[in-house]
């Protein structure tokens, strides 16, 4: 079984609706992250989180939003979603060790029409 | 502002030959660094990783060198197979913050 999972893997929608990506790991680890990643751009932080009470914004947060349920457990939402925020998405998580390479999910690829 | 660039959106190899990607960042305050490695349908994975007290990390195939006055870190992956076509990522952050910057990415096409 794969220790980070996403749900949905793809999602089509429309302007305006309201989507949630969920990311699920079962490797321990404290730290998770979204990014997403856009043709040429590479991949860019949008949070991260360090523990369960800790939510942190990335480079590029507007228009997101986050909710960290559990250690495990770690959303992220589009309360208004727009095309430009068509992109694939990317989880992550990694431990706190020195430096902690970071262990990325399969990806959600969301489609905003 | 592009903190983290690698400037060359694609290479070919042949297969046995060295394959070489470069990586140039500008903020001084990075002090790690990663190579991640992604196949189409899939997340990134870690390929190696150099610290700024080193100028050089090795994993069999794969060698990270680090020049910190040039502001540069290439990753030379000797000899090139098929299997290592893909895009390959590099990653800067600073110590303690645990936050990553990544560069675009350049695509790794070896061929047989």
């Amino acid at each position: 079984d794969a220790d980070v999972t996403q749900t949905p893997r793809n999602r089509i929608t429309k302007t305006g609706k309201r989507i949630m990506l969920e990311c699920s790991q079962t490797k321990g680890h404290d730290r998770m992250y979204w990014y997403r990643q856009d043709p040429g751009l590479g991949l860019r932080l949008i949070y991260y989180s360090f523990d369960v009470k800790d939510i942190n914004k990335g480079e590029i947060s507007d228009g997101y939003s986050v909710s960290r349920q559990a250690q495990a457990k770690f959303s992220l939402s589009l309360e208004s979603a727009i095309p430009n925020q068509t992109a694939l998405y990317f989880c992550a998580t990694s431990d706190s060790g020195r430096g902690g390479e970071q262990f990325f999910g399969p990806g959600t690829r969301l489609t905003v029409l | 502002d592009q903190q983290v660039k690698q400037n060359s959106p694609s290479l070919s190899v042949q297969e046995g030959r060295i394959s070489i990607l470069n990586c140039d960042y500008t903020n001084s305050m990075f002090d790690y660094f990663l190579w991640y490695k992604k196949y189409p349908a899939e997340g990134p994975t870690f390929l190696i990783s150099i610290s700024s007290i080193k100028d050089k990390n090795e994993d069999g195939r794969f060698t990270v060198f680090l020049n910190k006055s040039a502001k540069h870190l290439s990753l030379h992956i000797v000899p090139s197979q098929p299997g290592d076509s893909a895009v390959y990522f590099c990653a800067a952050s600073v110590s303690g913050t645990y936050k990553y910057i990544f560069g675009t990415g350049t695509r790794l096409k070896v061929l047989a």
